[in-house]
């Protein structure tokens, strides 16, 4: 069984520049995770989709980051214009589904993204 | 707020010693409770746990569940070099907050030969 894809693996930009990455989960799975790590912290939730549609994306910060999933299988997340803060590994998680009775969680490789 | 608490925040250890790995959270609508290990690329699933007081075993790693002190152990005995890594636990929420996971700031272990 594929594991979820991400591209691409490294990203630099200067700030006030805007970046894109991409997602593709494993098959069949419903939900869709971004999530932001920065360095020396443990994953952050940014939005979680179900199939096409957004379940929470309290913590995104939505004046510079969007994303979209609109067939329900891959999905992209855009930062416009980045910060320096925005410096982390951006990494995107599939499972099955929140109704499924399979909760758990698989990570792509992430994308390191480094803002100067 | 959602709360998560990993202690020790690293540790250090030779091949061969026993580790225990704490957990304590404080979330809402709690449903579960995941184990991952992270080395220098994405988590990788450990656990998962639902129960108070019924171990999972897996090899050398094992964890427990207590829902009513809100923590998790995950214990390596008979460590290895390729125990290396940040080790993270994740409470999910249920209810509204659709399965949310938050996660701890990880222990980093690591273990010399």
């Amino acid at each position: 069984e594929a594991g979820v894809a991400q591209s691409p693996r490294y990203k630099i930009i200067e700030k006030r520049q805007s970046v894109a990455f991409w997602c593709n989960p494993i098959s069949g799975h419903a939900t869709l995770y971004w999530y932001q790590q920065i360095l020396g912290q443990g994953p952050k939730l940014l939005i979680q989709f179900q199939n096409n549609g957004v379940v929470d994306d309290s913590q995104l910060p939505k004046d510079r980051f969007s994303a979209e999933r609109l067939k329900g299988v891959d999905s992209t997340l855009k930062i416009q214009p980045a910060k320096l803060e925005d410096s982390a590994v951006y990494l995107c998680a599939s499972s099955y589904g929140i109704t499924s009775g399979s909760e758990t969680q698989y990570f792509g490789p992430g994308t390191r993204l480094l803002v100067l | 707020e959602d709360k998560v608490v990993q202690s020790p925040l690293s540790l250090v250890v030779h091949e061969g010693d026993t580790v225990t790995l704490n957990c304590s959270y404080e979330v809402t609508n709690f449903r579960s409770l995941l184990w991952y290990k992270q080395e220098k690329k994405a988590p990788t699933f450990l656990f998962m746990l639902t129960s108070s007081g019924i171990e999972k075993k897996s090899g050398r790693l094992s964890s427990i569940l207590d829902k009513k002190e809100l923590f998790s152990i995950l214990n390596i005995t008979a460590t290895q070099t390729g125990d290396s890594a940040v080790y993270l636990c994740a409470p999910r929420a249920g209810g509204t907050s659709y399965g949310k996971l938050t996660f701890g700031q990880g222990t980093i272990l690591t273990v010399h030969p």
